[in-house]
């Protein structure tokens, strides 16, 4: 699975879109991009994942860039309850295979 | 549907003990992963059991194993435990096949002295 490398912290005003980078400049063809995020002391929840196309759902938008070696989680009004580590995998589609690689993820912060 | 449950949420050992985690996946879900979480390692894949089979496996010692029984739940076990082993144990179920996302239990946290 490909590496990912994610700035550490970031911070965002509640009520204002939060953009977090990943990249992903190994990345293969039959790679996808997943995230997670981890709320203090639970499990990981899944947000979204993508292949080539930006991707949007009820909790995030994905946009990933033409060469796909980046990629940007946006959580268009953030809350307070957004605070959480949020963490940007890339893995090979492998029939059956289940095992994600998280690395250290993004710590963001909603502030009020 | 129910999320998925571990059983026990927290649990203190001693060196040397041996420790069995419980996981019950979503009802349907026959792929069930295993993973460590703790400050210095971060989230760290343990293994995967799929239809009672192994199919993926981590880099841990052998003093960590599992097992997944027909109903899909599954088990895993921790022998001569270390103080190293204290950490946070997540469990993930998934349908299985192709591209699923995985859906984490609340984890139990293991405490060894």
């Amino acid at each position: 699975d490909a590496k990912t490398t994610q700035p550490p912290s970031m911070d965002c005003a509640e009520g204002r879109a939060a953009n977090l980078p990943c990249n992903h400049s190994t990345i293969s063809g039959n790679e996808y991009v997943y995230w997670y995020r981890q709320i203090h002391s639970q499990g990981p929840q899944y947000i979204i994942h993508g292949l080539k196309n930006n991707e949007t759902n009820e909790m995030a938008s994905l946009i990933i860039t033409e060469d796909r070696k980046s990629s940007t989680l946006i959580l268009p009004h953030a809350t307070l309850r957004d605070t959480a580590v949020y963490y940007c995998i890339v893995r090979a589609i492998i029939q059956g295979a289940q095992k994600l690689v998280f690395g250290q993820g993004t710590r963001l912060t909603i502030n009020p | 549907k129910a999320g998925v449950t571990q059983t026990p949420r927290y649990l203190i050992k001693t060196r040397g003990q041996q420790v069995t985690l419980s996981c019950s996946p979503i009802s349907g879900h026959r792929s069930v992963s295993w993973y460590q979480q703790t400050p210095g390692q971060g989230l760290q894949f343990l293994f995967e059991y799929f239809s009672e089979t192994q199919r993926n496996k981590g880099n841990f010692p052998g003093r960590f194993s599992g097992r997944q029984f027909s109903n899909s739940r599954s088990e895993m076990n921790v022998s001569t435990l270390e103080l190293g082993d204290s950490a946070l144990y997540l469990c993930a179920s998934s349908f299985g096949t192709g591209i699923n996302e995985q859906f984490f239990g609340p984890g139990t946290r293991l405490t060894v002295l």
